[in-house]
């Protein structure tokens, strides 16, 4: 089973900051999924990820499959981005079959 | 399209009861996982399932338990609730392939007294 580590594990920041998200795991993947969770539980995936870099608006998420850490980070950060981000890999490493997660990022974005 | 349907929202039972709830996937996904989250432990991969087939299973109890019908919607069961089984339980749906994006329901809020 791949084990994941999140880093920091709660995060405020002003808005306007740039914010930094690292995950870090065990075993090599196919992919790494970073994860959205606001209140009230729902779950959107922003990235899903197996090399090299992705950006959507703010958002970029790179990876490095070699040192298996990725980082999300967030430009020109809002506080409609507070939410917990959760970094998430394939269960068994193969990718077609579950994920096992970080502990999440809880970050808030002050006005 | 419509998204990912879990039902219900909100459950309350209490210890020792059994109880089971539903996920119904994006049209033509045919890979539904279950997870569990808590404050303590966070998000907990429970068991996949593809073509009606469990294909992984995380490390839960046997008192968990899932199944997935030929529509691609998917059931999972708790038997005999404990405290601890408090707990929100999200599904997501994919197409299957390896690397797909996944999609996830809203969840479930399961509260056992």
């Amino acid at each position: 089973k791949n084990e994941v580590e999140q880093s920091p594990q709660n995060l405020t920041a002003q808005e306007g900051e740039f914010i930094t998200i690292n995950c870090s795991y065990s075993v090599g993947i196919s992919a790494l999924h970073w994860l959205q969770q606001h209140p009230g539980g729902g779950i959107v995936s922003l990235f899903m990820l197996s090399s090299g870099k992705k950006k959507h608006g703010r958002l970029i998420a790179t990876i490095n499959i070699q040192e298996k850490h990725s980082s999300l980070h967030i430009t020109a950060s809002h506080p409609r981005d507070s939410a917990v981000y959760i970094c998430a890999v394939p269960y068994s490493g193969g990718g077609a079959d579950g994920l096992t997660f970080g502990k999440g990022t809880h970050l808030i974005i002050q006005p | 399209k419509a998204g990912v349907t879990q039902t219900p929202r909100y459950l309350i039972k209490t210890r020792g009861q059994q109880v089971t709830l539903s996920c119904s996937p994006i049209s033509g996904h045919r890979s539904v996982s279950w997870y569990q989250q808590t404050p303590g432990q966070g998000l907990q991969f429970l068991f996949e399932y593809f073509s009606e087939t469990q294909r992984n299973k995380g490390n839960f109890p046997g008192r968990f338990s899932g199944r997935q019908f030929s529509n691609s919607r998917s059931e999972m069961n708790v038997s005999t609730l404990e405290l601890g089984d408090s707990a929100l339980y999200l599904c997501a749906s994919s197409p299957g392939q390896k690397n797909s994006p996944l999609h996830f329901g809203n969840g479930t809020r399961l509260t056992v007294t």
